[in-house]
Protein backbone atom coordinates (compact mmCIF):
# COMPACT_ATOMS: atom_id res chain seq x y z
CA UNK A 1 0.00 0.00 0.00
CA UNK A 2 1.74 3.18 -1.20
CA UNK A 3 -0.73 5.17 1.24
CA UNK A 4 -0.33 9.27 -0.13
CA UNK A 5 1.62 10.15 -3.42
CA UNK A 6 2.48 13.43 -4.18
CA UNK A 7 4.05 14.77 -7.80
CA UNK A 8 6.21 16.33 -8.88
CA UNK A 9 8.78 15.99 -5.98
CA UNK A 10 10.29 19.39 -6.52
CA UNK A 11 9.75 22.13 -9.18
CA UNK A 12 10.97 25.24 -10.21
CA UNK A 13 7.88 27.91 -11.71
CA UNK A 14 8.06 31.04 -13.33
CA UNK A 15 6.06 33.26 -11.52
CA UNK A 16 2.64 33.54 -13.81
CA UNK A 17 2.57 30.26 -14.57
CA UNK A 18 0.00 27.86 -13.93
CA UNK A 19 0.72 25.01 -12.07
CA UNK A 20 -0.77 21.65 -10.64
CA UNK A 21 0.23 20.16 -7.55
CA UNK A 22 -0.81 16.19 -7.56
CA UNK A 23 -2.25 14.34 -4.80
CA UNK A 24 -3.42 10.61 -4.35
CA UNK A 25 -4.89 8.52 -1.72
CA UNK A 26 -5.46 4.60 -1.94
CA UNK A 27 -6.52 4.51 1.98
CA UNK A 28 -10.34 5.32 0.78
CA UNK A 29 -10.28 7.90 3.36
CA UNK A 30 -12.86 10.43 3.20
CA UNK A 31 -11.51 13.87 3.91
CA UNK A 32 -8.15 15.28 2.09
CA UNK A 33 -5.72 18.50 2.50
CA UNK A 34 -3.36 20.76 1.40
CA UNK A 35 -1.14 22.59 3.83
CA UNK A 36 1.96 24.78 3.08
CA UNK A 37 4.52 24.52 5.38
CA UNK A 38 6.81 27.73 6.08
CA UNK A 39 9.89 27.82 8.24
CA UNK A 40 8.40 29.78 11.61
CA UNK A 41 4.96 29.02 11.07
CA UNK A 42 4.24 25.37 10.85
CA UNK A 43 1.47 23.85 8.26
CA UNK A 44 -0.56 26.56 7.66
CA UNK A 45 -4.73 24.84 5.78
CA UNK A 46 -4.71 26.08 2.42
CA UNK A 47 -7.83 23.88 1.38
CA UNK A 48 -9.89 20.86 2.35
CA UNK A 49 -12.63 18.09 1.20
CA UNK A 50 -14.79 16.59 3.87
CA UNK A 51 -15.78 14.17 1.04
CA UNK A 52 -16.10 13.78 -2.93
CA UNK A 53 -17.68 16.22 -4.44
CA UNK A 54 -17.22 19.29 -2.32
CA UNK A 55 -14.12 20.99 -0.72
CA UNK A 56 -14.29 24.02 1.39
CA UNK A 57 -11.52 26.79 2.09
CA UNK A 58 -8.46 26.86 4.69
CA UNK A 59 -6.50 29.38 6.42
CA UNK A 60 -4.82 30.24 3.46
CA UNK A 61 -6.42 30.01 0.31
CA UNK A 62 -5.85 32.85 -1.96
CA UNK A 63 -4.37 32.34 -4.73
CA UNK A 64 -5.11 28.14 -4.62
CA UNK A 65 -7.79 26.27 -6.34
CA UNK A 66 -8.61 22.85 -5.52
CA UNK A 67 -11.01 19.80 -6.83
CA UNK A 68 -12.25 16.62 -5.59
CA UNK A 69 -13.60 14.64 -8.63
CA UNK A 70 -13.45 11.47 -6.92
CA UNK A 71 -12.03 9.85 -3.67
CA UNK A 72 -8.64 9.28 -4.66
CA UNK A 73 -7.61 12.40 -5.97
CA UNK A 74 -7.24 16.01 -4.68
CA UNK A 75 -5.64 18.47 -7.27
CA UNK A 76 -4.16 21.87 -6.01
CA UNK A 77 -3.41 24.36 -8.57
CA UNK A 78 -1.97 27.91 -8.40
CA UNK A 79 -3.92 29.64 -11.16
CA UNK A 80 -0.76 32.34 -11.94
CA UNK A 81 1.76 31.59 -9.47
CA UNK A 82 3.58 34.18 -7.33
CA UNK A 83 7.06 34.39 -5.49
CA UNK A 84 5.05 34.22 -2.10
CA UNK A 85 3.81 30.83 -2.82
CA UNK A 86 7.29 29.21 -2.99
CA UNK A 87 6.98 26.58 -0.14
CA UNK A 88 6.99 23.32 0.66
CA UNK A 89 3.41 21.37 -0.01
CA UNK A 90 2.14 18.88 1.70
CA UNK A 91 -1.39 16.43 1.16
CA UNK A 92 -2.68 14.75 3.44
CA UNK A 93 -5.94 12.08 4.30
CA UNK A 94 -7.87 11.13 6.99
CA UNK A 95 -10.73 8.22 7.66
CA UNK A 96 -13.57 10.37 9.14
CA UNK A 97 -13.62 7.56 12.03
CA UNK A 98 -10.17 7.58 13.35
CA UNK A 99 -9.40 11.39 13.08
CA UNK A 100 -5.76 10.41 12.35
CA UNK A 101 -4.33 12.93 9.43
CA UNK A 102 -1.68 10.88 7.16
CA UNK A 103 0.78 12.99 5.06
CA UNK A 104 2.33 12.56 2.02
CA UNK A 105 5.82 13.07 1.39
CA UNK A 106 5.49 16.76 0.05
CA UNK A 107 6.21 18.94 -3.06
CA UNK A 108 9.08 21.41 -2.72
CA UNK A 109 7.83 24.62 -5.10
CA UNK A 110 9.84 27.40 -6.27
CA UNK A 111 8.83 30.27 -7.65
CA UNK A 112 10.90 32.75 -9.34
CA UNK B 1 -11.63 29.41 17.00
CA UNK B 2 -8.92 26.91 17.75
CA UNK B 3 -4.94 27.80 17.84
CA UNK B 4 -1.85 25.39 19.13
CA UNK B 5 1.36 27.19 20.72
CA UNK B 6 4.74 25.59 20.93
CA UNK B 7 6.54 28.04 23.26
CA UNK B 8 10.11 26.60 22.66
CA UNK B 9 11.89 26.66 19.33
CA UNK B 10 14.34 24.50 20.07
CA UNK B 11 14.67 21.38 22.53
CA UNK B 12 18.56 20.15 23.17
CA UNK B 13 19.07 17.19 25.67
CA UNK B 14 21.78 14.43 25.81
CA UNK B 15 21.11 10.71 25.06
CA UNK B 16 19.32 9.03 27.80
CA UNK B 17 17.91 12.10 29.10
CA UNK B 18 13.93 12.75 29.31
CA UNK B 19 12.77 14.74 26.52
CA UNK B 20 9.83 16.95 26.93
CA UNK B 21 8.29 19.18 24.20
CA UNK B 22 5.88 21.16 25.56
CA UNK B 23 2.20 21.94 23.72
CA UNK B 24 -0.75 23.97 24.85
CA UNK B 25 -4.10 24.47 23.00
CA UNK B 26 -7.05 26.86 22.53
CA UNK B 27 -10.48 25.23 21.51
CA UNK B 28 -13.81 26.50 22.32
CA UNK B 29 -15.27 22.54 22.39
CA UNK B 30 -13.91 19.36 23.70
CA UNK B 31 -10.16 18.71 22.21
CA UNK B 32 -8.63 16.80 20.14
CA UNK B 33 -4.82 16.83 19.91
CA UNK B 34 -1.79 15.45 17.91
CA UNK B 35 1.68 15.18 18.08
CA UNK B 36 3.20 14.68 14.19
CA UNK B 37 7.21 13.71 14.05
CA UNK B 38 8.48 15.47 10.64
CA UNK B 39 12.84 14.27 9.79
CA UNK B 40 14.84 15.76 7.02
CA UNK B 41 13.16 16.11 3.75
CA UNK B 42 9.92 14.20 4.70
CA UNK B 43 6.65 14.41 5.53
CA UNK B 44 4.51 14.42 8.77
CA UNK B 45 4.59 11.24 10.52
CA UNK B 46 1.95 10.48 13.31
CA UNK B 47 3.16 9.98 16.74
CA UNK B 48 -0.15 9.62 19.45
CA UNK B 49 -3.50 11.31 20.17
CA UNK B 50 -5.49 12.24 22.40
CA UNK B 51 -9.25 12.13 21.81
CA UNK B 52 -10.54 10.75 25.60
CA UNK B 53 -10.05 8.92 27.95
CA UNK B 54 -6.99 8.66 29.61
CA UNK B 55 -5.46 11.36 29.80
CA UNK B 56 -1.51 9.43 29.33
CA UNK B 57 -1.53 8.51 25.71
CA UNK B 58 0.94 6.41 24.51
CA UNK B 59 2.44 5.88 21.12
CA UNK B 60 4.96 5.35 18.65
CA UNK B 61 9.09 4.99 19.19
CA UNK B 62 8.75 4.93 23.28
CA UNK B 63 6.77 8.75 23.18
CA UNK B 64 3.92 9.55 25.13
CA UNK B 65 1.66 12.78 26.10
CA UNK B 66 -0.08 13.73 28.45
CA UNK B 67 -3.48 15.95 28.54
CA UNK B 68 -4.17 18.32 31.24
CA UNK B 69 -7.63 20.06 31.05
CA UNK B 70 -7.03 22.73 33.21
CA UNK B 71 -3.87 23.67 32.17
CA UNK B 72 -4.96 23.00 28.52
CA UNK B 73 -1.51 21.36 27.45
CA UNK B 74 -0.33 18.21 25.63
CA UNK B 75 3.41 17.73 26.75
CA UNK B 76 5.02 14.78 24.89
CA UNK B 77 7.55 13.00 26.54
CA UNK B 78 10.30 10.30 26.36
CA UNK B 79 12.02 8.92 29.30
CA UNK B 80 15.03 8.15 27.49
CA UNK B 81 16.01 10.39 24.39
CA UNK B 82 17.92 8.58 21.59
CA UNK B 83 19.88 10.69 18.78
CA UNK B 84 17.62 9.50 16.33
CA UNK B 85 15.13 11.06 18.27
CA UNK B 86 16.42 14.26 16.40
CA UNK B 87 13.43 16.16 14.65
CA UNK B 88 11.07 18.40 14.08
CA UNK B 89 8.12 18.03 16.40
CA UNK B 90 4.32 19.68 16.04
CA UNK B 91 1.28 19.61 18.07
CA UNK B 92 -1.92 19.77 16.61
CA UNK B 93 -5.40 20.51 17.30
CA UNK B 94 -9.30 20.36 16.61
CA UNK B 95 -12.36 20.82 17.79
CA UNK B 96 -14.03 17.60 18.26
CA UNK B 97 -17.48 19.43 17.52
CA UNK B 98 -16.53 20.51 13.66
CA UNK B 99 -15.54 18.97 10.56
CA UNK B 100 -11.76 18.01 10.22
CA UNK B 101 -9.36 21.23 9.67
CA UNK B 102 -6.12 20.78 12.48
CA UNK B 103 -4.68 23.76 13.55
CA UNK B 104 -0.67 22.85 13.64
CA UNK B 105 1.98 24.55 16.13
CA UNK B 106 5.09 26.20 14.61
CA UNK B 107 6.80 23.30 15.63
CA UNK B 108 9.95 22.65 17.57
CA UNK B 109 13.04 21.19 16.42
CA UNK B 110 14.77 18.54 19.18
CA UNK B 111 18.31 17.43 18.85
CA UNK B 112 19.59 14.80 20.98
CA UNK B 113 23.74 14.50 21.74
CA UNK B 114 25.23 11.77 21.83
Amino acid sequence: IAGITQAPTSQILAAGRRMTLRCTQDMRHNAMYWYRQDLGLGLRLIHYSNTAGTTGKGEVPDGYSVSRANTDDFPLTLASAVPSQTSVYFCASSDSQADTQYFGPGTRLTVL
Amino acid sequence: AQSVAQPEDQVKVAEGNPLTVKCTYSVSGNPYLFWYVQYPNRGLQFLLKYITGDNLVKGSYGFEAEFNKSQTSFHLKKPSALVSDSALYFCAVRDGTNDYKLSFGAGTTVTVRA
